[in-house]
């Protein structure tokens, strides 16, 4: 039962432009989330998160924007840049320190 | 700071026979993750530690797979016997969070990548 999951396999962006990954879930008791980065061969990087109380959330070129009602998220990357080409997981919690339960991940390419 | 640290990072084994993970977490981080990830799949977990005790563990197959954390700090997951099924990559993760809140993300580990043959 996969209560986390992003539609796109894969995304193809020029560098320079903005890339923008999906996310959907099915629980209404996720109230934490989080998008992680992965490069071959390594963990997952932890890149920015938000809780249930805001709607936007920006760190630098990232932002994640969450729409409850819809049981949305998305990640703006802008810009896009060559080294951002990874596998990106969206990961959502209920509180209190629940585990993380992932999509299956979109890959992304940004080519010069 | 170091970060989560595992061992081995490959191993490959035969069906039936049995193998065993090593993680060791960051620093003071109370609460230790085990995640399974098959291949173009997302981490699934397997179990979650606070400290020494065991928080959620409702995902791991208990016929054949078992985790400790002695002391509270390293970890081990042990598979007896593997199925060609368990191919996969094992993430061990760590967390700062007694409770939950923004910023307590998890930190994960390079991964074992484990072939069952």
């Amino acid at each position: 039962d996969q209560q986390v999951k992003q539609n796109s396999p894969s995304l193809s962006v020029q560098e320079g432009r903005i890339s923008i990954l999906n996310c959907d879930y099915t629980n209404s008791m996720f109230d934490y989330f989080l998008w992680y980065k992965k490069y071959p061969a390594e963990g997952p990087t932890f890149l920015i998160s938000i809780s249930s109380i805001k709607d936007k959330n920006e760190d630098g070129r990232f932002t994640v924007f969450l729409n409850k009602s819809a049981k949305h998220l998305s990640l703006h990357i802008v810009p896009s840049q060559p080294g951002d080409s990874a596998v990106y997981f969206c990961a959502a919690s209920e509180n209190s320190g629940y585990a993380l339960n992932f999509g299956k991940g979109t890959s992304l390419l940004v080519t010069p | 700071e170091a970060g989560v640290a595992q061992s081995p990072r490959y191993k490959i084994i035969e069906k039936r026979q049995s193998v065993a993970f090593w993680c060791n977490p960051i620093s003071g981080h109370a609460t230790l993750y085990w995640y399974q990830q098959i291949l173009g799949q997302g981490p699934k977990l397997l179990i979650q530690f606070q400290n020494n005790g065991v928080v959620d563990d409702s995902q791991l197959p208990k016929d054949r797979f078992s985790a400790e954390r002695l002391k509270g700090v390293d970890s081990t997951l042990k598979i007896q016997p593997a199925k060609l099924e368990d191919s996969a990559v094992y993430l061990c993760a760590s967390s700062s969070a007694s409770s939950w809140g923004l910023g307590n993300e998890q930190f994960f580990g390079p991964g074992t990548r484990l072939t069952v043959l």
